[in-house]
């Protein structure tokens, strides 16, 4: 049961553009939604989250929108730049036991930003 | 500069081996993950810690276990290795007390069991 879901497994776009980098949830419990970035060989490193309280945050080129009603969020990357190429993990924070967060995640989409 | 590493980054195992997977932190962290890493299934988390000595089973504990002795370092045990745990492990840690819940990762160890 996928309660994350990034259902574009790869995206291709040019330098210069706008990314649009899409995540599905299912759990209304989710409170907060995270993004991170993972290149080959190294560990997913943290880049813009946002509370469920808020609809959009933004840093810099990244922004990330959520959609509550639609259980949906985005990241927008603008202008997109070669060294944006990764994979990109979406990721929504819920409570477990014991008071600690746990974070659930999708299952990545690849950007490919092209010269 | 915040650093969690962990001790391989390849591993070649043959199945049955036991097989430990060590990760440390520096950043005083009460939180520690296990995760692996599969094509199209994305980071499913195995185990995690919330302090020395406590443990909760992830979404996939089967087959594996964990000690965590001191704060700073969370191990990964595989009991007995299969085939189907060839993949990548990522090693992450927290704060307890961290709002946006940001956890900090290892660069991985990329297993494969024989």
């Amino acid at each position: 049961d996928q309660q994350v879901k990034q259902n574009s497994p790869s995206l291709s776009v040019q330098e210069g553009r706008i990314s649009i980098l899409n995540c599905d949830y299912t759990n209304s419990m989710f409170d907060y939604f995270l993004w991170y970035k993972k290149y080959p060989a190294e560990g997913p490193t943290f880049l813009i989250s946002i509370s469920s309280i808020k609809d959009k945050n933004e840093d810099g080129r990244f922004t990330v929108f959520l959609n509550k009603s639609a259980k949906h969020l985005s990241l927008h990357i603008v202008p997109s730049q070669p060294g944006d190429s990764a994979v990109y993990f979406c990721a929504a924070s819920a409570l477990w036991g014991q008071g600690a967060q746990k974070l659930v995640f999708g299952q990545g989409t690849r950007l490919t930003i092209n010269p | 500069d915040v650093k969690v590493t962990q001790s391989s980054r390849y591993l070649v195992k043959r199945t049955g081996e036991k097989v430990f997977l060590e990760c440390v932190q520096d950043m005083d962290h009460e939180n520690m993950f296990w995760y692996r890493q599969d094509p199209g299934l994305g980071l499913r988390l195995i185990y995690f810690s919330y302090d020395v000595k406590m443990k909760e089973k992830g979404d996939i504990p089967e087959g594996y276990s964990v000690s965590r002795e001191k704060k700073e370092r969370f191990s990964l045990i595989l009991e007995s290795a299969s085939t189907n745990q060839t993949s990548m492990y990522l090693c992450a840690s927290s704060l307890s007390s961290g709002l946006d819940n940001e956890q900090f990762f290892g660069p991985g160890t990329r297993l494969t069991v024989l």
